[in-house]
């Protein structure tokens, strides 16, 4: 079993349809959690960083983050072509490795106009 | 603020030679990481230093890897001797362990080896 589990996709939805992007993991005991995007030929850019459970709102974008059925996940409402690109989930496992991220494969996002 | 910078943004060169990728992380951050992204692959870790010490390198794939940290704002990727399957992106990142910062990334050096 992989340490971070992400559907690779490709995920396609119309725009201004809702997108879900999912993200399991593993260690039980891990302490934060990120989405990055990353457009194709760039960098990974971190876009949103959640810590505790629940929900957690920056613009058209959400965490959710669920830790008891270790799990994941980014909305994106209102998708527009400009979101197409591929996601990574990371997380921080528990101390003992700090520092440290462990990278989801990424889900790949396509919005079609 | 400046991020993290790498150099060269692209590198080309023949099998057998040295190739060496440079980074500069964010000033402050305390730690550093060295990433290689491949479509097979996706993201892999390298190596990892704190403080300018070698944390975890035990994603570095051979001894032909090599990677130096000699101050907090300066850091090197070494490969000798190149092969074609070392062809890939290298990303640098850089975080601020205090309050469970995130990693921010390079803009990466573009590798192939012919």
């Amino acid at each position: 079993q992989k340490e971070v589990e992400q559907n690779s996709g490709p995920l396609s939805v119309p725009e201004g349809a809702i997108a879900s992007l999912n993200c399991t993991y593993s260690d039980r005991g891990s302490q934060s959690f990120f989405w990055y995007r990353q457009y194709s030929g760039k960098s990974p850019e971190l876009i949103m960083s959640i810590y505790s459970n629940g929900d957690k709102e920056d613009g058209r974008f959400t965490a959710q983050l669920n830790k008891a059925s270790q799990y994941v996940s980014l909305l994106i409402r209102d998708s527009q072509p400009s979101d197409s690109a591929t996601y990574l989930c990371a997380v921080k496992p528990p101390p003992g490795n700090t520092g440290k991220l462990i990278f989801g494969q990424g889900t790949t996002l396509q919005v079609k106009p | 603020d400046a991020g993290v910078i790498q150099s060269p943004r692209h590198e080309v060169t023949e099998m057998g030679q040295e190739v060496t990728l440079r980074c500069k992380p964010i000033s402050g951050h305390d730690y550093l990481f060295w990433y290689r992204q491949t479509m097979m692959r996706g993201l892999e870790l390298l190596i990892y230093f704190n403080n300018n010490v070698p944390i975890d390198d035990s994603g570095m794939p051979e001894d032909r890897f090599s990677a130096k940290m000699p101050n907090a704002s300066f850091s090197t990727l070494k490969i000798q001797p190149s092969e074609p399957r070392d062809s890939a992106v290298y990303f640098c990142a850089s975080s601020l362990e205090r309050n469970n910062q995130p990693q921010h990334f390079g803009d990466g050096t573009r590798l192939s080896i012919l």
